[in-house]
């Protein structure tokens, strides 16, 4: 079954310093997505980056970036520089797009961050 | 574009009422989604459409049903409302599934719906 795990409820960082995020995932399909959304207080679903299982380098968003390790099946969201607006609740989600799949996304059950000024 | 926009952003309802959620979407994508956000469970599937005329089951599916009768609406119906199913309700679409080469399939989220369920 896929499976996404977010090991870190929560999480604190001073301001002006990154930040990595765990995500680890669980799939027998070789053909995959992973996702990383940003839910702030105010409760919308914000993409901030994706990263395809074929993928050779990891992705990259202004000062988002993917640490993708296809054989450890983790795909870590690091923030560089963070900022007090970089407060929020972060979701991992993957999804694959294999015979029978739905298409929908299976998410984490997120990280807490909060940015110290 | 106004992208992904559900109605109602808030409701309360009593216990064994019904009601409709309303997602609509102006990009012309095929596959649409609800799901419900409860604390500390993340996002779940409750039902899906893979195209206008067609839905499907998710994951949490019991107490809801949908309809996709035109292509950029997909509602979701609570027949008799239930206090566990208090939740804010989240609807989101694709293009596809595989998408064009060089996409990310990206999914795009409504702004959700908080239920209240007395």
């Amino acid at each position: 079954a896929q499976k996404i795990t977010q090991t870190q409820p929560g999480m604190f960082v001073q301001e002006k310093e990154a930040v990595t995020l765990d995500c680890t995932y669980d799939t027998s399909d070789q053909s995959y997505g992973l996702f990383w959304y940003k839910q702030p207080s105010s409760g919308e679903m914000i993409f901030l980056i994706y990263q395809g299982s074929y993928d050779e380098q990891n992705a990259t968003e202004g000062r988002y970036s993917l640490n993708f390790q296809k054989a450890r099946k983790s795909a870590n969201l690091v923030i560089s520089a963070s900022q007090l607006g970089d407060s929020a609740m972060y979701f991992c989600a993957m999804r694959s797009p294999g015979r029978g799949s739905q298409g929908n996304l299976i998410f984490g059950k997120g990280t807490k961050l909060s940015v110290k000024p | 574009n106004a992208g992904v926009t559900q109605t109602p952003k808030f409701r309360v309802l009593k216990t064994g009422q019904s009601m409709t959620l309303l997602c609509a979407q102006d990009m012309n994508h095929e596959y649409m989604y609800w799901y419900r956000q409860d604390p500390g469970m993340g996002l779940r599937l409750i039902h899906y459409s893979v195209g206008e005329g067609t839905t499907a089951k998710g994951e949490v599916p019991d107490g809801y049903n949908v309809s996709r009768l035109k292509k950029q609406n997909f509602l979701l119906g609570l027949e008799s409302a239930a206090p566990s199913q208090t939740s804010v309700y989240f609807c989101a679409s694709s293009y596809s599934l595989v998408g064009v080469a060089g996409t990310n399939n990206e999914q795009f989220f409504g702004p959700g719906t908080r239920l209240t369920v007395l």
